[in-house]
């Protein structure tokens, strides 16, 4: 069963608009975290912003905010003024406890475009 | 800042030969990991490392096998190359404790191509 769903594969987004990127989750252990990462096309794996399952507070990290509905399972990115240099693709992950924080599993990512 | 390295950015091979892609990390990590990343498929966990000479295998190891020697290398094998294994390869590194939880550390990766 797929854990992690990113349901768009690609989304467009005006410069200096906000942009939300949907995440849902799957887990039936109670400590876990939720990261996203951004990919540009330079192939490296920029690490964003991190949610805790026991945190109660949204993460924020600059213009980037975690939207975590942890009853829904969903954990939404939020950028904030976005600027063309956002341009990339993006992947929620998750890691499990119960696996010593080893296992990391990925979606299959959004690619976000930001239009001048 | 921490540095994940990895040997080539890109990497030709042929069917049947057996390939090494090399990552150096330079945070004394106890962690590593390789990944596979596909269009649509996101990142795959092959194997990780948590501590020198040891490994586990992730999600899809067959066909694969690591090896760690030395705590700052991890080595991917491909003992025999196959078509199917076309893909972008990844590296991570994370520190052991409560912030392996969440913190890894990415290499450039190495595309590589199986004619």
């Amino acid at each position: 069963a797929q854990k992690i769903t990113q349901t768009q594969p690609g989304m467009f987004v005006q410069e200096k608009e906000a942009v939300t990127l949907d995440c849902t989750y799957d887990t039936s252990d109670q400590s876990y975290g939720l990261f996203w990462y951004k990919q540009p096309s330079s192939g490296e794996m920029i690490f964003l912003i991190y949610q805790g399952s026991y945190d109660e507070q949204n993460a924020t990290e600059g213009r980037y905010s975690l939207n975590f509905q942890k009853a829904r399972k969903s954990a939404n990115l939020v950028i904030s003024a976005s600027q063309l240099g956002d341009s990339a693709m993006y992947f929620c992950a998750m890691r499990e406890a119960n696996t010593g924080g080893f296992k990391t599993i990925f979606g299959a990512g959004t690619r976000l475009f930001v239009k001048a | 800042d921490v540095k994940v390295t990895q040997s080539s950015r890109y990497l030709v091979k042929r069917t049947g030969e057996k390939v090494f892609l090399e990552c150096v990390q330079d945070m004394d990590h106890e962690n590593m990991f390789w990944y596979r990343q596909d269009p649509g498929l996101g990142l795959r966990l092959i194997y990780f490392s948590y501590d020198v000479k040891m490994k586990e295998k992730g999600d899809i190891p067959e066909g694969y096998s690591v090896s760690r020697e030395k705590k700052e290398r991890f080595s991917l094998i491909l003992e025999s190359a196959s078509t199917n294994q076309t893909s972008m390869y990844l590296c991570a590194s994370s520190s052991s404790g409560t912030r392996a939880l969440y913190e890894q550390y990415f290499g450039p990766g190495t595309r590589l191509t199986v004619t």
